[in-house]
C-alpha cells in the first residue's frame, strides 16, 4: 500500500541553524509534492509544491528538494527562528483530486 | 475575509447520536475535502467533492456522510456507525485538481463522551 514516512521524533535546534526535515515514500509515483505547516490545534497551511520534473524549489528561508529516484524530498528552513517551531507535514498528490498526507515531524527551534 | 470556515471549534457528543459539523467557503473553489487526523497519523481523507452536487468517498468513508448542495458549503455528518469518532476534523478546498493548494479551515474537535 501507499506510505508516507516522516520522522516521527521532534527536532530540536538552535536559533539561527538550518533545519531539515525528511519525506520518504513508497509504492507511489507522485506528480508532484507538496509542504504544508501545522500549528497547535490549528489547520494546516501550505508552503510549497515541487513537481516531479522539478529537482528544487526555493521560497525565502525555504528550501525543498525532489529524489524521485530515492522517493524522497528534503524541506529546509534556514537560519530558523523560534516562531519556524511547528509540525511540518509532507503530501504527495497524483495530479487527481486525492493527497496523501504524512503524520508530520514536529520541530522545535530554541532561542 | 477570503477564507475557509468550521464551526463549532469543540463539539462534545453522546454515542448513539448523529452530529453534523459545518464548513463554509468563500474563495469560490470547486473542490472541497474533508479529512480527519488523530494523533501520530496522517490526515485521512473523509469524502471530497468535485462540483457541486457530485462527491466521492475518500478512504475513509464508513459512518460519515456529506452533501454538496451549495459551492460555498460541504457539512459532513457524523453518524452513530462511527465506530471512533473522536478525532479532529478537518476541511479544506481547493480551485482544481490536487496540485493546487489546498485551503484549510480551523479545524472541529470532537469528542464523544
Amino acid at each position: 500500500s501507499q506510505k508516507i514516512e516522516q520522522n516521527s521524533e521532534a527536532l530540536n535546534i538552535q536559533e539561527g541553524k538550518t533545519a531539515t526535515l525528511t519525506c520518504n515514500y513508497t509504492n507511489y509515483s507522485p506528480a508532484y509534492l507538496q509542504w504544508y505547516r501545522q500549528d497547535p490545534g490549528r489547520g494546516p497551511v501550505f508552503l510549497l509544491l515541487i513537481r516531479e520534473n522539478e529537482k528544487e524549489k526555493r521560497k525565502e528561508r525555504l528550501k525543498v528538494t525532489f529524489d524521485t529516484t530515492l522517493k524522497q524530498s528534503l524541506f529546509h528552513i534556514t537560519a530558523s527562528q523560534p516562531a519556524d517551531s511547528a509540525t511540518y507535514l509532507c503530501a504527495l498528490g497524483d495530479g487527481g483530486f486525492k493527497t496523501i498526507f504524512g503524520a508530520g515531524t514536529r520541530l522545535f527551534v530554541k532561542a | 475575509d477570503g477564507g475557509i470556515t468550521q464551526s463549532p471549534k469543540y463539539l462534545f457528543r453522546k454515542e448513539g447520536q448523529n452530529v453534523t459539523l459545518s464548513c463554509e467557503q468563500n474563495l469560490n473553489h470547486d473542490a472541497m475535502y474533508w479529512y480527519r487526523q488523530d494523533p501520530g497519523q496522517g490526515l485521512r481523507l473523509i469524502y471530497y467533492s468535485q462540483i457541486v452536487n457530485d462527491f466521492q468517498k475518500g478512504d475513509i468513508a464508513e459512518g460519515y456522510s456529506v452533501s454538496r448542495e451549495k459551492k460555498e458549503s460541504f457539512p459532513l455528518t457524523v453518524t452513530s456507525a462511527q465506530k471512533n469518532p473522536t478525532a479532529f476534523y478537518l476541511c479544506a478546498s481547493s480551485s482544481g485538481t490536487g496540485d493546487n493548494e489546498q485551503f484549510f479551515g480551523p479545524g472541529t474537535r470532537l469528542t464523544v463522551l
